[in-house]
């Protein structure tokens, strides 16, 4: 069964950095398209980041240029690269399975980042 | 930019049908997947595709779309069902790309 395991949240100061993983099992995460998607305390869902099997990346407008999606094929890992953090990027990041690019089937448990001084 | 409109809280007695709207110009044009959250877990996919399950999603669970209206029907509501619940679409052109949810509905169990 597919399983993911994120990783790499933590308490950061603002314009600092922070690198989070997503460690997939069950199935190969470069054969498939990969999200990132975040939820703010006490509010809705917000993707976030998509990487397609062929390598292009995809980004919401409130992240772009800030953050970077990737992944690792050796270690079947996928991650998400975030640069000059703000208070609003404060969340829970999630990384999801993204099958024809339309829906998210499988999600991880997720990982907190707080962007606060 | 495509506002997915839900909402806020529906109220359901056990062994009741909940209903849960999704509303949006013309969202009968796209397909439309919805999510389901227990309070400190991650969401879970319960319709995808307008109206299709996956494996593991018991049968009470079922969705309809159609003009400006994407529907999640719960049937015989349990308790372990009190959630929020979330639509999405996917929506992208040339200078666009873009996942949308909608905005969360919380449904309580009475």
């Amino acid at each position: 069964e597919a399983q993911l395991v994120e990783s790499g949240g933590d308490l950061v100061q603002p314009g600092g950095s922070l690198r989070l993983s997503c460690a997939a099992s069950g199935f190969t995460v470069r054969s498939n398209y990969m999200s990132w998607v975040r939820q703010a305390p006490g509010k809705g869902l917000e993707w976030v980041s998509l990487l397609y099997t062929d390598g292009s990346t995809y980004y919401a407008d409130s992240v772009k240029g800030r953050f970077t999606i990737s992944r690792d094929n050796s270690k079947n890992t996928l991650y998400l690269h975030m640069n000059s953090l703000r208070p609003e990027d404060t969340a829970v990041y999630y990384c999801a399975r993204t099958p024809f690019t339309s829906r998210f089937d499988y999600w991880g448990q997720g990982t907190l980042v707080t962007v606060s001084s | 930019s495509y506002v997915l409109t839900q909402p806020p809280s529906v109220s359901v007695a056990p062994g009741q049908t909940a209903t849960i709207t999704c509303g949006a110009n013309n969202i009968g044009d796209k397909n439309v997947h919805w999510y389901q959250q227990k309070a400190g877990q991650a969401p879970v996919l319960v319709v995808y595709d307008d109206s299709d399950r996956p494996s593991g999603i018991p049968e009470r669970f079922s969705g309809s779309n159609f003009g400006n209206t994407a529907t999640l029907t719960i049937s015989r509501v349990e308790a372990g069902d009190e959630a929020d619940y979330y639509c999405q679409v996917w929506e992208s052109s040339r200078e666009h790309f873009n996942y949308v949810f909608g905005t969360g509905t919380t449904v309580t169990v009475l």
